[in-house]
């Protein structure tokens, strides 16, 4: 049973450039969750989709941000024009139908350059 | 607005003792779940514990339990006979009925020294 996988597990840009992020959900898994940790910090809901919907986008930075999860394939946090700030680990987790409990993946540390 | 406080930056603990580390959080929803995760150095978080808040039990989970009590608004993650493999931040998570994102709190570093 494979877990949620996330890649690139570490992910170096230099300002300006753009960032790419996947995820793959736990097999069955029709939810999936994205949260960003700050370094020292908890980690910080950034947005809940469904195949094809965007749920709940409460989280999301205004700019530069956007997510998708489409109907094949994993889905995907793109950040535009990355700056310095956006260095942190980003976490992608799963859920079942029932969304009781989320299964998180191993993480992708952006570091911005 | 929901929220959830972890105390404690850093515990430390003799392996084979128990150890509990301290949870409280506010929400006006009646109907929530109470998580806990524990983060090791490796980074990936390890989902260790579920509470309802309308379970009637504590919940277990091999060596951990959650000391859960409502009216105080409190979920402590009690891990017994601790390992040397417990090292690790652990982390405190809220969701409430309506909305599917976790609220975590800052964490607690456990050591566990030989």
């Amino acid at each position: 049973n494979a877990g949620v996988m996330q890649n690139p597990r570490h992910l170096v840009r230099r300002r300006g450039q753009e960032a790419r992020l996947r995820c793959s959900p736990v097999k069955g898994h029709s939810h999936v969750y994205w949260y960003r940790q700050l370094p020292e910090e908890g980690l910080k809901f950034m947005v809940y989709l469904q195949k094809e919907n965007i749920i709940d986008e409460s989280g999301m930075p205004k700019e530069r941000f956007s997510a998708e999860f489409p109907k094949e394939g994993p889905s995907i946090l793109r950040i535009q024009q990355v700056v310095r700030g956006d260095s942190a680990a980003y976490f992608c987790a799963s859920s079942p139908p029932s969304r009781q409990t989320q299964y998180f993946g191993p993480g992708t540390r952006l570091l911005v350059l | 607005a929901q929220k959830i406080t972890q105390t404690q930056p850093g515990m430390f603990v003799q392996e084979k003792e128990a150890v509990t580390l301290d949870c409280t959080y506010d929400t006006s929803d009646p109907s929530y779940g109470l998580f806990w995760y524990k983060q090791p150095s490796s980074g990936e978080m390890i989902f260790l514990i579920y509470q309802g808040s309308y379970d009637q039990q504590n919940a277990t989970e091999g060596r951990y339990s959650l000391n859960f009590q409502k009216a105080r608004k409190s979920a402590n993650l009690v891990i017994s006979a601790s390992q040397l493999g417990d090292s690790a931040m652990y982390f405190c998570a809220m969701r409430e009925r309506n909305t599917d994102k976790l609220i975590f709190g800052t964490g607690t570093r456990l050591q566990v020294f030989p």
